[in-house]
């Protein structure tokens, strides 16, 4: 089974506009982390947001928040207000435990001005 | 501050022939990783360390070797390139099990 499920190959939004990128996770630990990364055209990963399994509040770190629902182990990205330079992939990624990581298959947003 | 950096950028291989990739942080992190990444696959682990001289597998470990002889330092080795190691490979440091920092990247080419 896919440890990190991305099901949205491409998506597109309107600038200035909210956008939902939607991310499942399949783990047995009960303590895990969940990041998400976003990679421009230019290749490198910048990191964006991280919810601990244990957090009780929802992630945000600027326009970016996460919307964790542990029941339904999903951890959606929340752009708000998105920005041309918002255009890139984006990846969901999971800490199992203390031993390894496991990334999605990516996102591509773009943003339409 | 460079951050993560890895050598070379870019490199192309004989199937057989054996490479290093060089990947050095300068943030003083305990856990450094080692990254591939293929269309359509996301990023998958093969190697990690948590600590000066500690290794261990992570889901792709199959081909490769590492090595952490220096806390700064985390080497990826491929003894014998076979064309399905034609990749791109990242590599990462952490202060702990959290946000990850990444390097440009390696493109690798297995003929």
């Amino acid at each position: 089974a896919q440890k990190i499920t991305q099901t949205q190959p491409g998506m597109f939004v309107q600038e200035k506009e909210a956008v939902t990128l939607d991310c499942t996770y399949d783990t047995s630990d009960q303590s895990y982390g969940l990041f998400w990364y976003k990679q421009p055209s230019s290749g490198e990963m910048i990191f964006l947001i991280y919810q601990g399994s244990y957090d009780e509040q929802n992630a945000t770190e600027g326009r970016y928040s996460l919307n964790f629902q542990k029941a339904r182990k999903s951890a959606n990205l929340v752009i708000s207000a998105s920005q041309l330079g918002d255009s890139a992939m984006y990846f969901c990624a999971m800490r199992e435990g203390d031993r390894q990581f496991y990334f999605g298959t990516g996102t591509s947003l773009t943003v339409i001005p | 501050n460079a951050g993560v950096t890895q050598t070379p950028k870019f490199r192309v291989l004989k199937t057989g022939q054996s490479m290093t990739l060089l990947c050095a942080q300068d943030m003083n992190h305990e856990y450094m990783y080692w990254y591939r990444q293929d269309p359509g696959m996301g990023l998958r682990l093969i190697h990690y360390s948590v600590g000066e001289g500690t290794t261990a597998k992570g889901e792709v470990p199959d081909g490769y070797n590492v090595s952490r002889l220096k806390k700064q330092n985390f080497l990826l080795g491929l003894e014998s390139a076979a064309p399905s190691q034609t990749s791109v490979y990242f590599c990462a440091s952490s202060y702990d099990w959290d946000e990850q920092y990444f390097g440009p990247g390696t493109r690798l080419t297995v003929t």
